[in-house]
């Protein structure tokens, strides 16, 4: 089945230690998203793409970086984790054509975890 | 500003009860999108539907029916005959036409008892 998938399922890393999170899709939508969701709140969209064009929030830490190669995959860049960036990531794909109407598909998350 | 209030944070039932799901919404914008995702313990984010603002009309698939209220802003979810497997929590969600960005509710978790 056409889907998105996220790896790892759980990570864990040591503060300060660089991490990379990846997601990829075999849908072929054009937009990719990276959401964070802390425990008991709602997911946070932290940046996305559509095609080759990056978005970020505004509140999106520096800490945070994305990386597309291609149109499947997208990684998630940590660059110094500190304990507040324990949460689940997600990965969402949808298509681009207008986009605002589009659901987004979700993939499992990985669960990051600091040490 | 847009913004999505979810009011019910948790709500516990006993299997077979039917349960509605409130969703209070805010935007400027005339043309938006509704949607309703459920998170089961596992996760992942699960799409159940998607709404626009222009079309008033409810819906029903199975156990599941959306109320949508432009005159009050509402886009309310009923589970009928409520089955230990809709345990999860449950977001709403609005998105304006010209982005992708989904505002989303707090969540409502929903317990189902058998």
């Amino acid at each position: 089945d056409a889907m998105v998938i996220q790896n790892p399922r759980y990570q864990v890393t040591q503060f300060g230690k660089p991490v990379t999170l990846s997601c990829s899709q075999t849908l072929n939508h054009n937009v990719m998203y990276w959401y964070q969701q802390k425990s008991s709140q709602a997911p946070k969209l932290l940046f996305h793409y559509y095609d080759k064009d990056f978005n970020n929030e505004a509140d999106t830490p520096d800490n945070f970086q994305s990386r597309r190669p291609n149109t499947s995959f997208c990684f998630l860049d940590i660059r110094s984790p500190g304990l507040g960036d324990a949460a689940m990531y997600l990965c969402a794909t949808s298509r681009g054509r207008d986009r605002g109407s589009q659901p987004q598909h979700f993939g499992d998350g990985t669960r990051l975890s600091i040490l | 500003a847009q913004k999505v209030t979810q009011a019910q944070t948790e709500i516990s039932v006993v299997e077979k009860e039917d349960v509605t799901l409130d969703c209070v919404y805010e935007t400027r914008d005339t043309t938006y999108y509704l949607f309703w995702y459920k998170q089961p313990p596992s996760g992942e984010l699960v799409f159940l539907i998607r709404r626009n603002s222009f079309d008033e009309q409810n819906e029903i698939s199975g156990r599941y029916s959306w109320n949508f209220q432009k005159s009050t802003s509402s886009f309310n979810f009923t589970i009928t005959a409520s089955q230990v497997v809709d345990s999860a929590v449950y977001f709403c969600a609005l998105s304006e036409a010209g982005g992708g960005k989904l505002i989303f509710g707090q969540g409502t978790e929903l317990s189902v008892k058998p």
